[in-house]
């Protein structure tokens, strides 16, 4: 089984709501990603928690923030978003460190309103 | 810059024929790499992966060909059907927090 799970699939809200994505894998990887992609372009990384700790934040503005309550579960909690915010948001998982197989969920299609 | 690049921004093949689908790198200690699918509106799907001690890997109507003299590595596609028609993305998973690091991606559309 390779699958990642990410709810909800769409989602659209207002610029002062507050939302949560989120991503559940059940392959034993102690490393989980988001990913936020815009149309016709390659997944761009935002976050990566290792061993259930943020590992690397790629300067992500704060209306972004991420959570990691278990090794199988990923959150992304939004606030405060801008229109420019709406894409993809893909989140992925795999083993710790470099080689090895990372996995993708189908992605949250996020418009901001 | 993007360490991992692509040629062709768009493959246009016709449904049978083989598809040859290019990626360049330029990282010499790059040793790991992830070719993936993407449907519209989907996410990206792991098709297949290749070593830096491998030099060609295989699997179901796919092989990856990997020249680390030119950096370079191809996503061949054989016999191509209409099911094939997505973007496709190689990627370098180099470094130890285990980021993807994507090219531009390629657009295949298969024609009957």
């Amino acid at each position: 089984d390779t699958e990642v799970t990410q709810t909800p699939k769409h989602l659209v809200m207002g610029m002062t709501n507050k939302k949560s994505l989120k991503c559940e894998q059940h392959m034993g990887h102690r490393a989980m990603y988001w990913y936020k992609q815009k149309a016709k372009k390659p997944p761009e990384l935002m976050f990566v928690y290792s061993y259930e700790k943020l590992s690397i934040n790629e300067s992500v503005p704060s209306r972004f923030s991420p959570e990691c309550p278990n090794s199988s579960l990923l959150n992304l909690h939004l606030h405060a978003l801008q229109p420019e915010d709406s894409a993809l948001y893909l989140c992925a998982s795999s083993h710790p460190g470099r080689g090895t197989e990372a996995f993708f969920g189908q992605g949250t299609r996020l418009t901001v309103v | 810059g993007e360490n991992v690049g692509l040629h062709l921004p768009t493959l246009s093949v016709q449904e049978g024929d083989n598809s040859i689908i290019n990626c360049a790198y330029s990282n010499s200690a790059s040793d790991y790499f992830i070719w993936y699918k993407q449907e519209s509106g989907k996410g990206p799907q792991f098709i297949i992966d290749i070593r830096s001690n491998m030099d060609k890997r295989q699997g179901q109507r796919v092989t990856v060909l990997l020249n680390k003299t030119v950096k370079h590595l191809s996503l061949q596609i054989a016999a191509t059907q209409p099911g094939d028609s997505a973007v496709y993305f190689c990627a370098e998973k180099g470094d130890s927090w285990g980021k993807l690091q994507f090219g531009a991606g390629t657009q295949v559309v298969v024609t009957p």
